[in-house]
């Protein structure tokens, strides 16, 4: 069991540039969540999904696009970098909403450095 | 909107000293409250919860009590260790189908010997 995992752990973009980043769970979560670490912001929430097919945007949203094809799978995607989203992405899943007793697990995260 | 206002850090103890990291939070409804820590190089891991006013949230030592009156959630611990250098991040949600968390800023604790 290995939780939700991230890929790549580490990325460095020039501006303009395209990539995806891939988070995987194993815990049969029908929630799963896309946020940004800044310092001295927290996480804020970029994309969210409630099931397999299904997105919603979450605080932070424009410049990022998200799948969710397969209920295992959360893609996040950037179409063309800018530096202001040099960040560390994390992943997250939760079996239910964040509500009442229900965790939201998160993975390792990935370094994301725009030039 | 929802609000999670941490103190501010970095906060640096000797080991065996008395913790406390204050939060405080803005919200309608009833809330959850939650504390997430998050270790060097790791991702979030929860690290307490309560869900209703004056219910008290433990583990590791650590303890935080939910007071509605004051909106508070404040996290403590009596004697820490290095182990527990980290970062210790405050968070709500609300109810009414709210399936997002709200975090706070985050607090950088350091643990000398």
């Amino acid at each position: 069991n290995a939780g939700v995992t991230q890929t790549p752990k580490f990325r460095v973009l020039k501006t303009g540039q395209s990539m995806t980043l891939l988070c995987a769970q194993d815990m049969n979560h029908e929630y799963m969540y896309w946020y940004r670490q800044d310092p001295g912001m927290g996480l804020r929430l970029i994309h969210y999904s409630v099931g397999e097919g299904t997105t919603a945007k979450g605080e932070v949203p424009d410049g990022y696009n998200v799948s969710r094809l397969k209920k295992q799978n959360f893609l996040l995607g950037l179409e063309s970098a800018a530096p202001s989203q040099t960040s560390v992405y994390f992943c997250a899943s939760s079996p239910r909403g964040a509500g009442v007793n229900n965790e939201q697990f998160f993975g390792p995260g990935t370094r994301l450095t725009v030039l | 909107g929802d609000s999670v206002t941490q103190m501010e850090g970095p906060v640096t103890l000797s080991e065996e000293a008395c913790l406390t990291i204050n939060c405080t939070y803005t919200a309608t409804g009833y809330p959850s409250l939650f504390w997430y820590v998050q270790y060097p190089g790791e991702g979030l891991q929860l690290l307490l919860k309560a869900t209703k006013a004056d219910d008290k949230g433990s583990n590791k030592g650590f303890e935080a009590t939910y007071r509605k009156e004051t909106t508070s959630f404040h996290l403590e611990k009596g004697s820490v260790q290095v182990s527990d250098s980290a970062v210790y991040f405050c968070a709500l949600t609300g109810n009414f189908g709210n399936e997002k968390l709200t975090f706070g800023t985050g607090t950088r604790l350091t643990i000398i010997p």
